[in-house]
């Protein structure tokens, strides 16, 4: 079935770092990918997605580009802040469902 | 309120009893996701309701959980003789429209602890 697998955390950088978080997919067809942002106390929130092959997502920095030749959705951010500090789910969507990976969890320190 | 809103927001109980967690979706969104975060674990699908279609319900994990929904709005997932491992953080979540590139809004979920 589908799946999403995302690099284990926490991740720990220091402000204006860069960011890389890691998200691989098997899926059958062409789904669309997504990365949600969990900020503390809040739900679960949209922060970019691609919906084919070599399209890029971008949002508030971040970007992700949809390969399919690796079938990967890497999450990147040139320049961290605190305020990112987060957890990162990467899903794919196929149908009517959304298949979320576990999250990776993200803490920025100044 | 403009966004999916879930009661309680905590709920603790004990083992064996029966629980009830509410959503109130987005007025006019006629999709409805429930899904639950365990510790350390993604986001576990459960069911998903689509207008007046018949709920796909294959995500529920034993046939203690329910969901319904009522006026194609307001949605409740009950859970039945409460054990230690339902323990998690249900969340809610709603769409406007049937494509697979629609963003889900989600509440802030239900935090259950089952003791």
């Amino acid at each position: 079935g589908d799946s999403v697998t995302q690099m284990e955390g926490p991740v720990t950088l220091s402000e204006e770092a860069f960011l890389t978080i890691n998200c691989t997919y098997t899926a059958t067809g062409y789904p669309s990918l997504f990365w949600y942002v969990q900020y503390p106390g809040e739900g679960l929130q949209l922060l970019l997605k691609a919906t084919k092959a070599d399209d890029k997502g971008s949002n508030k920095g971040f970007e992700a580009t949809y390969r399919k030749e690796t079938t990967s959705f890497h999450l990147e951010k040139g320049s961290v802040q605190v305020s990112d500090s987060a957890v990162y789910f990467c899903a794919l969507g196929r149908g009517n469902k959304l298949v979320f990976g576990a999250g990776t969890i993200l803490r920025v320190k100044s | 309120g403009a966004g999916v809103s879930q009661s309680p927001s905590n709920k603790v109980t004990e083992k064996g009893k029966d629980v009830e967690l509410r959503c109130d979706p987005i007025s006019g969104h006629t999709a409805l996701y429930w899904y639950r975060q365990s510790l350390g674990q993604g986001l576990e699908f459960l069911i998903y309701f689509q207008g007046n279609s018949a709920p796909d319900k294959s995500g529920l994990p034993s046939d203690r959980f329910s969901a319904e929904r009522t006026g194609g709005s307001v949605s409740t997932l009950t859970i039945q003789r409460t054990q230690q491992e339902d323990s998690a953080v249900y969340l809610c979540a709603s769409r406007p429209d049937r494509t697979n590139t629609g963003e889900l809004f989600f509440g802030e979920g239900s935090r259950l602890t089952v003791l």
